[in-house]
């Protein structure tokens, strides 16, 4: 089975903190995404990488960064949280075929 | 870009009805139609999907209708089920765009006995 974890499911940080949002899969995938997830908006793609060390923008980039120094892991960074960025964190992986699989998800609440 | 709309957002249906989700599309070259269910406190899930080159597709209770001239759509569940109650989106992909997907605002299905 494959499978995607990340690193909280639940995260509570101040305005204006560095938040690091970590995601690993096991089964060698070359993709890797980055989705926030809110109600009635459905799922909205920050950022994606297709390769170690690669990655492009996706519809909602500002205020996000991310990086992928190893195959299996792929993280988010918030350089600095704003009260706007609280939402549900998904991160998911896939082959190079179309299936997509997604980890539980990060609740991330910024005070 | 893609737009992907979504309709109902919320739909209730008695134990052992038909419900049906569906979703139209704008761009003319997505050719990957998938559908993904989310449980409470889970990530998304696939349960079935459909390329441009089938018209319908089927896996028990779940079918998945496509109508490319039309731009739509649509997830079809028979014989409702109380564990069947969860948040179905659909999504599209298009032509070589790096396995990115877009995805629709999401549907809540509830099944009441």
């Amino acid at each position: 089975d494959v499978k995607v974890t990340q690193s909280s499911r639940y995260l509570v940080k101040r305005t204006g903190e560095k938040v690091f949002l970590e995601c690993v899969q096991d089964m060698d995938h070359e993709n890797m995404f980055w989705y926030r997830q809110d109600p009635g908006l459905g799922l909205r793609l920050i950022y994606f990488s297709y390769d170690v060390k690669m990655k492009e923008k996706g519809d909602i980039p500002e205020g996000y960064s991310v990086s992928r120094e190893k195959k299996e892991r792929f993280s988010l960074i918030l350089e600095s949280a704003s009260t706007n960025q609280t939402s549900m964190y998904l991160c998911a992986s896939s082959p190079p075929s179309y299936e997509q699989y997604f980890g539980p998800g990060t609740r991330l609440t910024v005070t | 870009g893609e737009n992907v709309e979504q309709h109902p957002s919320t739909l209730s249906v008695q134990e052992g009805d038909s419900a049906v989700i569906k979703c139209t599309y704008s761009d003319s070259a997505s050719n990957y139609f998938p559908w993904y269910k989310q449980e409470l406190g889970k990530g998304p899930q696939l349960i079935i999907d459909i390329r441009s080159n089938v018209g319908e597709k089927k896996d028990q209770r779940i079918a998945v209708t496509l109508n490319k001239t039309a731009k739509h759509f649509s997830l079809h569940i028979t014989e409702t089920q109380p564990e069947d109650s969860a948040v179905y989106f659909c999504a599209t992909m298009g032509y070589g765009t790096a396995s990115k997907l877009t995805f629709g605002t999401g549907t809540r299905l509830q099944v009441t006995l």
